[in-house]
């Protein structure tokens, strides 16, 4: 499985925007980039994901940089709801889904 | 909202007893997996299934098996449960579609062995 690398834990105040960071320097061809986050006392859920292009839905945006070796989820304005562990993984066909360590989002009111 | 169920959400039992913790999708999903999650810590994947008769270990061992006899059913099994199984298990499904590997994950439950 291609290996991502995220920030252990972030801050942000609540209604301004966050900016996530993901490096996947490994990133092949035909790996699509997926983030996924967990929520307190919750399973994981899905939240975007982009092959190369940046995406946009309403839970949040996706910026994936030009050679791809890097990528961004973006919580435009962050509710104290959004508070949770933010996973970056790389998934290809048949790929088991392994979900690291994450990004463990504090938002402060 | 996903269809996936896990039973029971709670379970304290003694060391040494067998156990079975039942997962069910109502999805039609091929693919399940079950996870393992102690609190503030990582996922990590201990068996899954790509369709009927087929299960794999994940990438951290465990002493559980796992049975994957129906589409809609991946019941997972301690034969001797020790205070070391202490943690929560995650079940999960999925559908690939149009490269979209989305995930739809259980309640979970978290057992407590004494």
């Amino acid at each position: 499985d291609a290996k991502t690398t995220q920030p252990n834990s972030m801050e942000s105040n609540e209604e301004e925007p966050v900016h996530l960071p993901c490096n996947h320097s490994t990133i092949s061809g035909t790996d699509y980039i997926h983030w996924y986050r967990q929520l307190p006392s919750q399973g994981p859920e899905y939240v975007i994901h982009g092959l190369t292009s940046n995406v946009n839905n309403r839970m949040a945006s996706l910026a994936i940089a030009e050679d791809r070796k890097s990528s961004t989820l973006i919580l435009h304005r962050a509710t104290l709801r959004d508070a949770a562990v933010y996973y970056c993984i790389l998934l290809n066909r048949d790929d088991k889904i392994i979900f690291g360590k994450g990004t463990r989002l504090h938002i402060l009111p | 909202e996903a269809d996936i169920y896990q039973t029971p959400r709670y379970l304290v039992i003694g060391t040494g007893k067998k156990i079975t913790l039942e997962c069910s999708q109502t999805m039609g999903h091929d693919k399940m997996y079950w996870y393992q999650q102690d609190p503030g810590m990582e996922l990590h994947l201990i068996h899954y299934s790509y369709g009927v008769n087929s299960t794999e270990k994940g990438d951290l061992s465990s002493e559980s098996t796992v049975s994957r006899i129906r589409t809609e059913h991946f019941p997972l099994t301690l034969e001797s449960a020790r205070p070391s199984h202490t943690s929560q298990y995650l079940c999960a499904s999925s559908a690939d579609y149009n490269h979209v590997y989305e995930q739809y994950f259980g309640p979970g439950t978290r057992l407590t062995v004494t």
